[in-house]
């Protein structure tokens, strides 16, 4: 059984920084392409970020580019997001989630994990 | 840029069945879409990929009721004998080499 549990989430303020961590298990990590995935309270599904299975390229939404990093650890099966320069309107549940394939495309998000809550707030 | 519009909301009666459209804006008819359901207060579940020649691949245990199809520009999801569990936020989403991926706004789907 594919799970992807997120980690990291809380409060913090805005200007600061905040690590987020995915753990993988149930399938081939290094086998797929993995994302970040946002939604904001009430709001839709917006694309964060996404890395290739050996992490030799990534893509960014232009709202996070600059600020955010996403990163992974394939010994470890494990997917991070490091965000910088948090602002309020980063505030949002935070998803994993595993592609379909290796590559950053034609990209579909296969499975999800339950989703960590960022509140950037003074 | 991709566009993806859907309705913003859908009802349907108890047993009865349900069409969701996602409309491809102009000049990219031909990206294939995924669909996702979020039951209030969980995380997205993908419930299949749509191709534009109206071939659909499913997740691991989608049940039969859903489907998808195609026609031009328009992505289906048909959701037959609705249940009370299907009430939900769909929302359909492809990939753009530019742009990374695109989601549509959801569809609140009630079942009466």
């Amino acid at each position: 059984e594919v799970q992807l549990v997120e980690s990291g989430g809380g409060l913090v303020q805005p200007g600061r920084s905040l690590r987020l961590s995915c753990a993988a298990s149930g399938f081939t990590f290094d086998d797929y392409a993995m994302h970040w995935v946002r939604q904001a309270p009430g709001k839709g599904l917006e694309w964060v970020s996404g890395i290739t299975w050996n992490g030799d390229s990534v893509g960014y939404a232009d709202s996070v580019k600059g600020r955010f990093t996403i990163s992974r650890d394939n010994a470890k099966k494990s997917l991070y997001l490091q965000m910088n320069s948090l602002r309020t309107d980063d505030t949002a549940f935070y998803y994993c989630s595993k592609d379909l394939g290796w590559g950053l495309a034609a990209t579909m998000f296969e499975y999800w994990g339950q989703g960590i809550l960022v509140t950037v707030s003074s | 840029q991709v566009v993806l519009t859907q309705s913003p909301s859908a009802s349907a009666s108890l047993g009865a069945s349900v069409k969701l459209t996602c409309t491809l804006i102009s000049g990219h008819i031909n990206y294939a879409i995924a669909w996702h359901q979020q039951q209030p207060e969980k995380g997205p579940r993908f419930l299949m990929k749509v191709n534009n020649d109206g071939t659909h691949n499913k997740g691991d245990g989608i049940p039969d009721r859903f489907s998808g199809s195609s026609s031009g520009a328009e992505r289906y999801l048909t959701i037959s004998s609705l249940q009370s569990e299907d009430a939900a936020d769909y929302y359909c989403q492809t990939w753009n080499t530019d742009v990374g991926g695109v989601f549509g706004g959801g569809t609140k789907l009630t079942v009466l």
